[in-house]
């Protein structure tokens, strides 16, 4: 059973810092990995997603990572803003017809 | 495109009712999917489907129920509504495999239910 945990549960940083969020996964058999990000009171917005054959995506100042054989994940904010401030969550595709699950977050806060 | 649209987007339900949350996607997408999303507890699957009359449970499948006679809508039921239900509730879609890689999880903006 694939199980997607995520470290740290909260961050706060200030306004500038680089930063990285950290996902892990059970089963390293994945399909593909994602990356969404959460706003309160809102839904996901996917940002970025990674095959099980790429080993890095890269949006604007955001970079996600992915290395199977150790089950992780990493999404890179770079010059992190006071607009980046939302929770950030993982999910993890076995195959192409299979359920995603997704890990807890981490709620980012980035303080001006 | 509208995407993935939720209805209704507040609902409050007495205890032992019924109702169906409608979820209608247009991007003709094979993957549907419920979430519950409970404070500490992250997003929960509660059914999916991978096509037309294809449907199967996720991790909370208890107390709910889904059937998928069209590819864009992927109505949820709640057969007798308990307090326990009380969540957020998101659909999501995705593109199956004869779409090709770009298989992104395109989510709704979500269903507050309150069940008293």
């Amino acid at each position: 059973k694939q199980e997607v945990t995520q470290i740290p549960a909260a961050l706060s940083v200030p306004e500038g810092e680089n930063l990285v969020l950290n996902c892990s996964f059970t089963d390293s058999a994945i399909y593909n990995l994602q990356w969404f990000r959460q706003d309160p009171g809102k839904g996901l917005t996917s940002l970025l997603l990674i095959q099980s054959s790429q080993r890095e995506q890269t949006s604007g100042r955001l970079n996600a990572s992915l290395d199977k054989s150790s089950g992780r994940s990493t999404l890179y904010i770079a010059a992190s803003q006071p607009g980046d401030s939302a929770t950030y969550l993982c999910a993890a595709l076995k195959t192409s017809y299979d359920k995603v699950i997704f890990g807890p977050g981490t709620s980012l806060s980035v303080i001006p | 495109n509208a995407g993935v649209t939720q209805t209704p987007k507040f609902q409050v339900l007495k205890t032992g009712q019924s109702m169906t949350l409608q979820c209608a996607q247009d991007m003709n997408h094979e993957y549907m999917s419920w979430y519950r999303q409970d404070p500490g507890m992250g997003l929960r699957l509660i059914h999916y489907s991978v096509g037309a009359g294809i449907t199967d449970q996720g991790e909370v499948p208890n107390g709910y129920n889904v059937s998928r006679s069209t590819t864009e809508d992927f109505p949820l039921r709640l057969l007798s509504a308990a307090p326990s239900q009380t969540s957020v509730y998101f659909c999501a879609s995705r593109a199956g495999t004869r779409r090709g890689a770009n298989e992104k999880l395109f989510f709704g903006s979500g269903t507050q239910l309150s069940v008293l």
